[in-house]
């Protein structure tokens, strides 16, 4: 079955300062991986998305995440952090192997603190 | 466009009680699904639709329903609820079914079973 997992329940970092959000998945195939944001009372918006091809991946709000095969990771960073990015955040795996629709499997989040 | 939209964004239930929580989307999105948030536990996916007039089971759907009648709709039905369905529920739609496509979440409805 597939998985994916956030270490860490909370990372905090001082505004100004790089980031970063770990994930790790288990599938049966080739991942497609995504990373979404939660802020306060609000629903979960796109961060970006890992397909195929550069393993680098950039996405919104200055985001980026590196998809490692050997390592099985998907880690979210940014250069530099803003207050504004203090959210919960969320990586997701699809595992072509499933046939269940789009069925996307959720990491159990990571909440980002940034301070000033 | 609305995107997703939720209705409602609170609810306090009785044991027992049953409701329908909505979900429409103005995207003309082929997929649709319902998930539970529960803290530390990431979201879990209850129901999808893949069409109108189609639906199937994800990960946790018992004690739920849904029916898919529009292209635009796709409801949640409680029939009995129990505490144990206290939860953030959200309603994502996709356009197509493909594995990478990007599933765009409504804001939430957040219930709570007394």
């Amino acid at each position: 079955a597939q998985s994916v997992a956030q270490p860490e329940d909370q990372v905090n970092v001082a505004e100004g300062n790089p980031l970063t959000v770990k994930c790790t998945y288990s599938v049966s195939g080739n991942p497609y991986l995504f990373w979404y944001v939660q802020y306060p009372n609000r629903g979960l918006q796109f961060l970006l998305k890992y397909i195929t091809g550069d393993n680098l991946v950039k996405g919104s709000y200055g985001f980026e995440a590196e998809f490692n095969k050997s390592q099985t990771s998907f880690h979210l960073k940014k250069p530099s952090a803003l207050v504004s990015d203090s959210a919960l955040y969320f990586c997701a795996v699809r595992d072509l192997q499933r046939d269940a629709g789009n069925m996307l499997t959720f990491g159990g989040g990571t909440r980002l603190m940034v301070k000033p | 466009n609305a995107g997703v939209t939720q209705t409602p964004k609170f609810q306090v239930l009785k044991t027992g009680q049953s409701m329908t929580l909505q979900c429409a989307q103005d995207m003309n999105h082929e997929y649709m699904s319902w998930y539970r948030q529960d803290p530390g536990m990431g979201l879990r996916l209850i129901h999808y639709s893949v069409g109108a007039g189609i639906t199937d089971q994800g990960e946790v759907p018992n004690g739920y329903n849904v029916s898919r009648s529009t292209t635009e709709d796709f409801p949640l039905r409680l029939l009995s609820a129990a505490p144990s369905q206290t939860s953030v529920y959200f309603c994502a739609s996709s356009y197509r079914t493909t594995s990478t496509d990007t599933q765009y979440f409504g804001p939430g409805t957040r219930l709570t079973v007394l």
